[in-house]
């Protein structure tokens, strides 16, 4: 039990489609952030969100967007899927003061 | 040149050995350091972060040169439970008051397997 929740687990998409991803928080927990991991890498920073705004974005086109709500959940949106779009994506928050990150167990998304 | 670089192994030890894992960064103004544990599709748990001191706990020590922009890792008497994707981690930014700010940039991560 991490304290971070994301739905669903496992999602199978065709190119093209729509898809939102969900994160649930830790009360107090007002800096969310998410991640893309391809098979055999490193996760890849998309964006975090800071008490609601967007306040860092990685090398993710605008088709990659999110939303951080009062109660500490947040989703990722992702339109137009492409093939390469199949990986974990994961959500991490860290609460006020802490440098660490916690993250959930992931949604495994594939596109095909 | 990446960001944040590991060797990626795999490393194949057997139970009881030592194990060293290196990593170098390219932001020289990076503030947080950091080694996560990733095992076989789930998601990376904070190992422990990295200190310019160095700081260990238990069986693991970890260590950070700034001059360098090299952080290392060492497993002493490695067990079987030891075996997992460890991840190089760094925070390039940090706010006032030491919350984190912008992104985690991970290496690639080293495998590590633990053989009896």
């Amino acid at each position: 039990e991490t304290g971070v929740t994301q739905s669903p687990t496992h999602l199978i998409k065709t190119r093209g489609q729509q898809v939102t991803l969900r994160c649930s928080s830790q009360s107090g927990h007002n800096t969310v952030s998410w991640y893309q991991q391809a098979l055999g890498q490193g996760p890849q920073f998309i964006f975090q969100y800071y008490r609601e705004e967007e306040n860092g974005r990685g090398n993710f086109p605008p088709r990659f967007s999110g939303l951080q709500f009062p109660n500490y959940s947040s989703e990722l949106n992702v339109n137009a899927l492409e093939l390469d779009d199949s990986a974990l994506y994961l959500c991490a928050s860290s609460p006020p003061g802490e440098r660490g990150y916690t993250f959930g167990s992931g949604t495994r998304l594939t596109v095909v | 040149r990446k960001e944040v670089e590991q060797d990626p192994g795999p490393f194949n030890v057997p139970e009881g050995a030592t194990v060293a894992f290196n990593c170098t960064y390219s932001n020289s103004a990076s503030q947080s350091f950091f080694w996560y544990r990733q095992d076989c599709r789930k998601e990376p748990k904070l190992l422990m972060s990295v200190y310019s001191s160095g700081n260990e706990d238990g069986r693991f020590t970890a260590q950070l040169n700034r001059a360098s922009q090299y952080i290392s890792l060492l497993i002493r008497d490695s067990k079987l439970s030891d075996s997992a994707t460890y991840l190089c981690v760094v925070n390039p930014d940090e706010r006032a008051g030491g919350t984190s700010y912008g992104k985690l940039t991970f290496g690639q991560g080293t495998i590590l397997t633990v053989h009896p």
